[in-house]
Protein backbone atom coordinates (compact mmCIF):
# COMPACT_ATOMS: atom_id res chain seq x y z
CA UNK A 1 0.00 0.00 0.00
CA UNK A 2 1.41 3.40 -0.10
CA UNK A 3 3.53 4.54 2.31
CA UNK A 4 5.49 7.72 2.77
CA UNK A 5 8.32 8.37 5.20
CA UNK A 6 9.80 11.62 5.59
CA UNK A 7 13.33 11.97 7.52
CA UNK A 8 16.22 15.07 7.60
CA UNK A 9 14.29 17.00 10.48
CA UNK A 10 16.34 18.25 13.12
CA UNK A 11 17.45 21.38 15.07
CA UNK A 12 18.75 24.12 13.28
CA UNK A 13 19.85 27.87 13.43
CA UNK A 14 18.06 30.73 12.23
CA UNK A 15 19.63 31.33 9.09
CA UNK A 16 20.83 28.00 8.73
CA UNK A 17 19.43 25.09 5.75
CA UNK A 18 18.24 21.91 5.91
CA UNK A 19 16.99 19.50 3.28
CA UNK A 20 13.98 17.08 3.57
CA UNK A 21 13.53 14.23 2.05
CA UNK A 22 10.21 11.70 1.14
CA UNK A 23 10.78 8.53 0.08
CA UNK A 24 8.23 7.21 -1.64
CA UNK A 25 6.78 2.97 -1.61
CA UNK A 26 3.82 1.56 -2.71
CA UNK A 27 2.82 3.53 -5.73
CA UNK A 28 4.82 4.79 -9.11
CA UNK A 29 5.76 7.98 -8.24
CA UNK A 30 6.44 9.29 -11.70
CA UNK A 31 2.81 9.45 -11.99
CA UNK A 32 1.78 11.92 -9.40
CA UNK A 33 2.22 15.45 -8.09
CA UNK A 34 3.75 15.44 -4.83
CA UNK A 35 3.29 18.50 -1.94
CA UNK A 36 4.91 19.64 1.53
CA UNK A 37 2.67 20.85 3.79
CA UNK A 38 3.38 21.78 8.01
CA UNK A 39 2.27 22.58 10.92
CA UNK A 40 3.27 24.72 13.79
CA UNK A 41 3.04 23.54 17.10
CA UNK A 42 -0.31 23.61 18.41
CA UNK A 43 -1.87 25.47 14.83
CA UNK A 44 -3.18 24.22 11.85
CA UNK A 45 -1.98 23.03 8.73
CA UNK A 46 -0.26 25.37 6.35
CA UNK A 47 0.55 24.12 2.52
CA UNK A 48 4.35 24.88 1.75
CA UNK A 49 4.81 23.84 -2.26
CA UNK A 50 4.03 21.33 -4.59
CA UNK A 51 5.98 19.45 -7.79
CA UNK A 52 4.22 18.02 -10.96
CA UNK A 53 4.69 14.65 -11.98
CA UNK A 54 7.66 15.16 -13.70
CA UNK A 55 9.08 17.89 -11.69
CA UNK A 56 8.34 20.68 -14.87
CA UNK A 57 6.28 22.85 -12.58
CA UNK A 58 6.58 23.67 -8.96
CA UNK A 59 4.55 26.45 -6.98
CA UNK A 60 5.06 27.80 -3.51
CA UNK A 61 3.49 29.67 -0.27
CA UNK A 62 4.57 33.18 -0.50
CA UNK A 63 5.71 32.58 3.04
CA UNK A 64 8.72 30.23 1.66
CA UNK A 65 9.15 31.63 -1.90
CA UNK A 66 12.78 32.25 -2.91
CA UNK A 67 14.08 30.32 0.51
CA UNK A 68 12.77 26.87 -0.09
CA UNK A 69 13.07 24.58 -3.17
CA UNK A 70 10.79 21.81 -3.99
CA UNK A 71 12.22 19.10 -5.99
CA UNK A 72 12.38 15.09 -6.71
CA UNK A 73 14.30 12.10 -8.01
CA UNK A 74 11.37 10.13 -9.52
CA UNK A 75 14.80 7.38 -10.18
CA UNK A 76 15.21 7.31 -6.29
CA UNK A 77 11.13 7.49 -5.58
CA UNK A 78 11.84 10.50 -3.42
CA UNK A 79 11.03 13.80 -3.30
CA UNK A 80 12.95 16.58 -1.71
CA UNK A 81 12.45 20.41 0.34
CA UNK A 82 15.78 22.20 0.37
CA UNK A 83 14.88 24.87 3.28
CA UNK A 84 17.42 28.73 2.90
CA UNK A 85 17.56 30.87 5.58
CA UNK A 86 15.51 29.37 7.87
CA UNK A 87 13.66 31.17 10.70
CA UNK A 88 12.05 30.63 13.67
CA UNK A 89 8.33 30.83 12.44
CA UNK A 90 9.67 27.53 10.28
CA UNK A 91 9.20 25.54 12.93
CA UNK A 92 7.02 22.80 12.25
CA UNK A 93 6.51 19.21 11.63
CA UNK A 94 6.35 18.97 7.86
CA UNK A 95 4.05 16.00 5.90
CA UNK A 96 4.63 15.15 2.26
CA UNK A 97 1.45 14.58 0.52
CA UNK A 98 0.93 12.40 -2.24
CA UNK A 99 -1.88 14.00 -4.78
CA UNK A 100 -4.87 11.51 -5.70
CA UNK A 101 -6.93 12.87 -8.79
CA UNK A 102 -11.46 13.38 -8.40
CA UNK A 103 -11.72 12.92 -12.19
CA UNK A 104 -11.23 16.94 -12.60
CA UNK A 105 -8.75 18.20 -9.45
CA UNK A 106 -6.24 16.75 -7.10
CA UNK A 107 -6.40 16.36 -3.84
CA UNK A 108 -4.01 15.06 -0.82
CA UNK A 109 -4.84 11.29 -0.29
CA UNK A 110 -2.00 9.82 1.21
CA UNK A 111 0.09 11.68 4.13
CA UNK A 112 3.56 10.70 5.45
CA UNK A 113 4.21 10.34 9.07
CA UNK A 114 5.97 14.19 9.48
CA UNK A 115 9.62 14.92 10.14
CA UNK A 116 9.47 17.94 13.11
CA UNK A 117 11.99 21.05 12.34
CA UNK A 118 12.64 23.53 15.39
CA UNK A 119 14.33 26.47 14.16
CA UNK A 120 15.97 28.13 17.24
CA UNK A 121 19.67 29.37 18.59
CA UNK B 1 -5.89 33.77 -1.73
CA UNK B 2 -9.09 32.06 -1.14
CA UNK B 3 -9.87 32.04 2.87
CA UNK B 4 -11.23 28.81 4.36
CA UNK B 5 -13.72 29.00 7.68
CA UNK B 6 -14.63 26.16 9.82
CA UNK B 7 -17.25 26.73 12.33
CA UNK B 8 -17.74 25.49 15.25
CA UNK B 9 -13.70 25.71 16.07
CA UNK B 10 -14.66 23.60 18.85
CA UNK B 11 -17.33 21.16 19.75
CA UNK B 12 -18.82 18.73 22.78
CA UNK B 13 -20.70 15.94 21.53
CA UNK B 14 -21.69 12.52 23.09
CA UNK B 15 -21.29 8.67 21.98
CA UNK B 16 -23.95 8.25 19.64
CA UNK B 17 -24.79 11.99 18.77
CA UNK B 18 -24.89 13.16 14.81
CA UNK B 19 -22.39 15.96 13.88
CA UNK B 20 -21.72 18.66 11.70
CA UNK B 21 -19.18 20.89 10.85
CA UNK B 22 -19.07 23.80 8.37
CA UNK B 23 -16.98 25.42 6.07
CA UNK B 24 -17.14 28.29 4.09
CA UNK B 25 -15.00 29.66 1.18
CA UNK B 26 -13.86 33.07 0.48
CA UNK B 27 -14.96 32.50 -3.11
CA UNK B 28 -16.92 29.88 -5.11
CA UNK B 29 -14.46 26.58 -5.69
CA UNK B 30 -17.06 24.60 -7.29
CA UNK B 31 -16.92 20.92 -5.49
CA UNK B 32 -12.58 20.80 -4.99
CA UNK B 33 -13.30 20.82 -1.26
CA UNK B 34 -11.91 17.58 0.83
CA UNK B 35 -12.36 16.88 4.46
CA UNK B 36 -9.59 15.26 7.06
CA UNK B 37 -8.93 13.93 10.36
CA UNK B 38 -6.32 14.41 12.63
CA UNK B 39 -5.37 12.51 16.18
CA UNK B 40 -3.10 13.71 18.31
CA UNK B 41 0.22 13.13 17.01
CA UNK B 42 -0.60 11.96 13.93
CA UNK B 43 -0.65 12.69 10.51
CA UNK B 44 -3.88 13.92 8.79
CA UNK B 45 -6.05 11.46 7.26
CA UNK B 46 -8.28 11.79 4.34
CA UNK B 47 -11.85 11.55 4.93
CA UNK B 48 -13.85 13.23 1.64
CA UNK B 49 -12.75 14.59 -1.59
CA UNK B 50 -15.23 16.65 -4.30
CA UNK B 51 -16.95 17.77 -1.08
CA UNK B 52 -19.23 14.09 -1.20
CA UNK B 53 -17.33 11.37 -2.31
CA UNK B 54 -16.14 9.12 0.08
CA UNK B 55 -12.35 8.19 0.18
CA UNK B 56 -11.37 4.24 0.05
CA UNK B 57 -11.90 2.50 3.21
CA UNK B 58 -13.19 5.65 5.36
CA UNK B 59 -17.03 4.22 7.15
CA UNK B 60 -19.83 5.41 5.48
CA UNK B 61 -21.37 7.07 8.95
CA UNK B 62 -19.10 10.18 7.36
CA UNK B 63 -20.56 12.11 4.45
CA UNK B 64 -20.12 15.81 2.84
CA UNK B 65 -22.30 18.38 1.12
CA UNK B 66 -22.16 21.32 -0.61
CA UNK B 67 -20.99 23.29 -3.60
CA UNK B 68 -19.82 26.65 -4.39
CA UNK B 69 -19.13 28.48 -1.28
CA UNK B 70 -20.33 26.76 1.54
CA UNK B 71 -19.70 23.29 2.77
CA UNK B 72 -20.81 20.48 5.65
CA UNK B 73 -19.18 17.19 6.89
CA UNK B 74 -21.58 14.99 8.83
CA UNK B 75 -20.64 12.27 10.99
CA UNK B 76 -23.67 10.28 11.71
CA UNK B 77 -23.60 8.59 14.93
CA UNK B 78 -20.08 9.80 16.98
CA UNK B 79 -17.52 7.03 18.11
CA UNK B 80 -15.35 6.98 20.67
CA UNK B 81 -12.11 6.72 17.76
CA UNK B 82 -14.29 9.88 15.67
CA UNK B 83 -12.60 12.62 18.82
CA UNK B 84 -10.48 14.06 16.87
CA UNK B 85 -9.78 17.30 14.38
CA UNK B 86 -10.94 18.14 11.43
CA UNK B 87 -10.11 20.22 8.90
CA UNK B 88 -11.34 21.02 5.43
CA UNK B 89 -9.16 22.40 2.56
CA UNK B 90 -9.93 23.93 -1.15
CA UNK B 91 -7.71 22.66 -4.03
CA UNK B 92 -9.47 24.54 -6.36
CA UNK B 93 -6.75 27.12 -6.79
CA UNK B 94 -2.97 27.78 -5.31
CA UNK B 95 -1.86 28.08 -2.80
CA UNK B 96 -4.03 25.46 -1.26
CA UNK B 97 -5.92 26.20 1.92
CA UNK B 98 -7.11 24.54 5.08
CA UNK B 99 -10.19 25.84 7.20
CA UNK B 100 -8.67 26.46 10.97
CA UNK B 101 -9.83 23.12 12.26
CA UNK B 102 -12.62 22.15 14.65
CA UNK B 103 -12.20 19.83 17.23
CA UNK B 104 -14.19 17.20 18.17
CA UNK B 105 -14.39 16.61 21.63
CA UNK B 106 -16.33 14.07 24.09
CA UNK B 107 -19.05 15.90 26.61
Amino acid sequence: QVQLVESGGGVVQPGRSLRLSCAAYGFTLSSYGMHWVRQAPGKGLDWVAVTSYDGSNKYYADSVKGRFSISRDNSKNTVYLQMNSLRAEDTAVYYCAKEGYDGSGSYPDHWGQGTLVTVSS
Amino acid sequence: DIQMTQSPSSLSASIGDRVTITCRASQGISNYLAWFQQKPGKAPKSLIYAASSLQSGVPSKFSGSGSGTDFTLTISSLQPEDFATYYCQQYNSYPWTFGQGTKVEIK
